[in-house]
């Protein structure tokens, strides 16, 4: 079973619109933390935003904030008033405090910000 | 610190070459992590060291695959007799901690290309 399922390969959305991004996990673990990191066609992989399982409250960066509901398992990525240089691929990844040490990705969402 | 460092970053090479590439983790990092990235997925987790001991490697990484970290700063991942199957961009990331909360830095990525 995939432990990050992101549903959507692809997204258009108009420039200064918000978009939600998702993102489902599975983990059994009660300790866990889930990450976003955008990539560029340059390659690289840009930390965005983290959220603990034990968070009480959602975490927000700027104009990224992650709406974790904890029951159903699902960490989607808000990105407020889009801009052209948010057009990337954007991966949800998790860590588990009782699995490896590495990170798990899912296979992404390629978002595309129209003018 | 300008961050993690990855060469090259791009390979080229023919089939049944031997390959390595370098990562130059961020300096007081203590973890160092080996990703592969095939075009469409996100990416896979392959090892990791703490220091210099690799404590973790994927089924992924097969006996042709071989990582080290000797004084436990830059990193090398070697790979003999390439395949095609071993295209794919190469990511490197570090961390400062074992907790679920510590962010993970990635590089640039070197992208290999087996002909």
């Amino acid at each position: 079973a995939q432990k990050i399922t992101q549903t959507q390969p692809g997204m258009f959305v108009q420039e200064k619109e918000a978009v939600t991004l998702d993102c489902t996990y599975d983990t059994s673990d009660p300790s866990y933390g889930l990450f976003w990191y955008k990539q560029p066609s340059s390659g690289e992989m840009i930390f965005l935003i983290y959220q603990g399982s034990y968070d009480q409250q959602n975490a927000t960066e700027g104009r990224y904030s992650l709406n974790f509901q904890k029951a159903r398992k699902s960490a989607n990525l808000v990105i407020s008033a889009s801009q052209l240089g948010d057009s990337a691929m954007y991966f949800c990844a998790m860590r588990e405090r009782g699995g490896a040490d590495g990170l798990t990705f899912g296979k992404g969402t390629h978002l595309i910000i129209q003018p | 610190d300008t961050g993690v460092s990855q060469n090259p970053r791009h390979k080229i090479t023919k089939r049944g070459q031997n390959v390595t590439f370098r990562c130059d983790p961020i300096s007081e990092h203590n973890r160092l992590y080996w990703y592969r990235q095939t075009l469409g997925q996100g990416p896979e987790f392959l090892t990791y060291f703490q220091n210099e001991a690799q404590l973790e490697k994927s089924r992924l990484l097969s006996d042709r695959f071989s990582a080290e970290r000797p004084k436990g700063s830059f990193s090398t991942l070697e790979i003999q007799r390439t395949e095609q199957g071993d295209s794919a961009m190469y990511l490197c990331a570090s961390s400062s901690g074992a907790l679920v909360d510590y962010g993970y830095t990635f590089g640039s990525g070197t992208r290999l290309t087996v002909v």
